[in-house]
């Protein structure tokens, strides 16, 4: 099966740029996906086809994918950003293909 | 505005079967792609299966072959999810998710619905 590898955890302090990586030999060719979760809370998707964002998504969050690395950078980090994030690729010829990273919890 | 609303929480015995409901509001319910996942406690989030209603196409990740049920109800634009032998390592928040790219598999899940905690305990 295919393994998207996260960090477990980045610290980072407001106003600063958190940056969280997202790695697999299935991330080549494919587009990542990325989710904030808060404790309690259902995902939300903050970055989808590497880059682009969802509508209500602030112009802080951005994403970007070279080689078999993806990252999630979030500009000017606020409290409210503290959260879990995963990263998230299809990959057609798995018998899993929905796959998700490891989770990386930001801490602020 | 798109909204999926989940049943509520269930308490489960091992070996039974748990249905959750997820109901589609706001948008067409036919021409996406929905999706199950589920997180166990203080763990990531694991894909199921998902259906397609204009297709009434199925896809399950092979991981729960044999035991998992996913059908829509495109006149009440409803998606349920059935899980049948039930072991304590189903304990989990099951979530339903629409897709991104309409009647396809693949791509992100724009939309979620709040979660059903399942919990399988003698």
């Amino acid at each position: 099966s295919f393994v998207l590898t996260q960090p477990p955890s980045v610290s980072v302090a407001p106003g600063q740029t958190a940056r969280i990586t997202c790695e697999g030999n299935t991330i080549g060719g494919n587009l990542v996906h990325w989710y904030r979760q808060r404790p309690g809370q259902a995902p939300v998707l903050v970055v989808y086809d590497n880059s682009d964002r969802p509508s209500g998504i602030p112009e802080r969050f951005s994403g970007s994918s070279s080689g078999n690395t993806a990252t999630l950078t979030i500009s000017r980090v606020e409290a409210g950003d503290e959260a879990d994030y995963f990263c998230q690729v299809w990959e057609s010829s798995s018998d899993h293909p929905y796959v998700f990273g490891t989770g990386t919890k930001v801490t602020v | 505005q798109v909204q999926l609303v989940q049943s509520g929480a269930e308490v489960k015995e091992p070996g039974s079967s748990i249905k959750v409901s997820c109901k589609a509001s706001g948008s067409p319910f036919s021409s996406y792609a929905f999706s199950w996942l589920r997180q166990a406690p203080g763990q990531g989030l694991e894909w199921m299966g998902a259906v397609i209603p204009i297709f009434d196409t199925t896809k399950k990740s092979q991981k729960f072959q044999g035991r998992l049920t996913i059908i829509a109800d495109v006149s009440t634009n409803t998606a349920f999810m059935e899980l049948s032998s039930l072991t304590s390592e189903d304990t989990a928040v099951y979530y339903c998710a629409r897709g991104l790219r309409g009647p396809r598999w693949g791509g992100a899940f724009e939309i979620w619905g709040q979660g059903t905690t399942v919990s399988v305990s003698s």
